[in-house]
């Protein structure tokens, strides 16, 4: 069974980092595309990131360029997202999914919360 | 960037009926290159449709999508109570890779 696991998440102040991390199973993790996908409390959903199967070809969305970073581990079959330089705008569900354009099986998601 | 636009943003329907969703988009999708999922509640999304037309695992043939260049739409041809969530559309012809607002299909 494929699983897809976020974890996290939490409540950071403007400025702050967190890295969020999503373990998968049940699939060869080696040989897919990951991405990070987010939803806004109340709102529609916006792609982050994605990275290629050897962690050779990485996409940022324009407002996380610079402040994000996506990595993976094939070893640990995890992919992560670094997030610095947080803002309020940041806050949003983090969703974890298989696949690098689109996503057939996604996690529960980690809530981040960026407020003082 | 490729806007992608549903109409319309809630969609009132009694169990049994068809609903149509509409997606347009702001620049012509190459390859059909368009896929949809369904949201519930607490619930991550589920991907229904792909390349705009085919079934994913899983997909009941209830739901059928048709579209290409900037108009795509999502057909349910007969509304199950486990049919009402929310509906996004999402391009992967060129980057950034992005949704529409969605569609809330709700009970009238």
């Amino acid at each position: 069974e494929v699983q897809v696991v976020e974890s996290g998440g939490g409540l950071v102040q403007p400025g702050g980092s967190l890295r969020l991390s999503c373990v998968a199973s049940g699939f060869t993790f080696s040989g897919s595309w990951m991405s990070w996908v987010r939803q806004a409390p109340g709102k529609g959903l916006e792609w982050v990131a994605n990275i290629n199967q050897d962690g050779s070809e990485k996409q940022h969305v324009a407002s996380a360029r610079g402040r994000f970073t996506i990595s993976r581990d094939n070893a640990k079959s995890s992919v992560y997202l670094q997030m610095n330089s947080l803002r309020a705008e940041d806050t949003a569900i983090y969703y974890c999914a298989r696949g690098g354009f689109t996503y057939d099986f996604w996690g529960h998601g980690t809530l981040v919360t960026v407020s003082s | 960037e490729i806007v992608l636009t549903q109409s319309p943003g809630t969609l009132s329907l009694s169990p049994g009926e068809k609903a149509t969703l509409s997606c347009r988009a702001s620049q012509i999708i190459t390859r059909s290159q368009l896929v949809w999922y369904q949201q519930k509640p607490g619930q991550a999304p589920r991907l229904l449709i792909y390349d705009a037309s085919s079934r994913a695992t899983g997909t009941p043939d209830t739901f059928s999508g048709s579209g290409s260049g900037t108009d795509f739409t999502l057909t349910i041809s007969r509304l199950e109570p486990e049919d009402f969530a929310v509906y996004y559309c999402q391009q992967y012809s060129s980057s950034p890779l992005t949704f529409g607002g969605g569609t809330k299909v709700e009970i009238k």
